[in-house]
């Protein structure tokens, strides 16, 4: 079965950080671009960033929303990849999607909710 | 950063036509990509480069692209596809992605 899984997420402080991982299965993860994308409680889809397969280069962009604060990484050996999150603030608070696709090949996982609060 | 626009809302009755449309300055040089998102779900692509349609996905949804505008179309909507809409693409440069601010279609 194809699937991504988010796991990681949870209730911290803001200030802190926390780091989210997705864990893929059933498709050639390390062929595809792995994007982060967030939705926050009630409002819409806002794309956090990608990294690129190694046959492009393996290169990461980030929206100015998170850019200096998110890092996004990837093991291609153990079909995983990472959203690390320092400086968190009250407005990351959001659930948190990882997703792959090209084409008409689209998946995504079930999402992770982070909380940010004292 | 890169914007995407779209209409908040739109309505339609049982049979009808749903058009939403989504506005990008890059979208001349670079495909669109529609979601559909129902309440509590991840979201399920529709639409892909423009006006592709995934397996699985009824014929009634269509996409079409000219100038800065994309448009998907549901032709002769159903009950259940009240849902919210997203438009995706990114910007001339590849280093910035955008979703539109999302439309939420009523079927009623």
């Amino acid at each position: 079965e194809v699937q991504l899984v988010e796991s990681g997420g949870g209730l911290v402080q803001p200030g802190r950080s926390l780091r989210l991982s997705c864990t893929a299965s059933g498709f050639s993860f390390g062929d595809y671009t792995l994007m982060w994308v967030r939705q926050a409680p009630g409002k819409g889809l806002e794309w956090v960033g990608l990294i690129r397969s190694k046959a492009y280069g393996g290169t990461t962009e980030y929206a100015a929303s998170v850019k200096g604060r998110f890092t996004i990484s990837r093991d291609d050996s153990k079909s995983l990849a990472y959203l690390q999150m320092n400086s968190l603030k009250s407005e990351d608070t959001a659930v948190y999607y990882c997703t792959a696709g090209s084409g008409s090949f689209d998946c995504w996982g079930q999402g992770t909710l982070v909380t940010v609060s004292s | 950063s890169y914007e995407l626009t779209q209409p908040p809302s739109v309505s339609v009755s049982p049979g009808q036509t749903a058009r939403i449309t989504c506005s990008g300055d890059a979208l001349p040089k670079k495909y669109a990509y529609w979601y559909q998102q129902r309440s509590g779900q991840a979201p399920v692509l529709v639409i892909y480069e423009d006006n592709k349609r995934p397996s699985g996905i009824p014929e009634r949804f269509s996409g079409s692209s000219s100038g800065t505008m994309a448009t998907l179309t549901i032709s002769g909507a159903q009950v259940e596809d009240d849902a919210d809409y997203y438009c995706y693409s990114s910007d001339s440069s590849d280093t910035h992605a955008a979703f539109g601010g999302g439309t939420k279609l009523t079927v009623l």
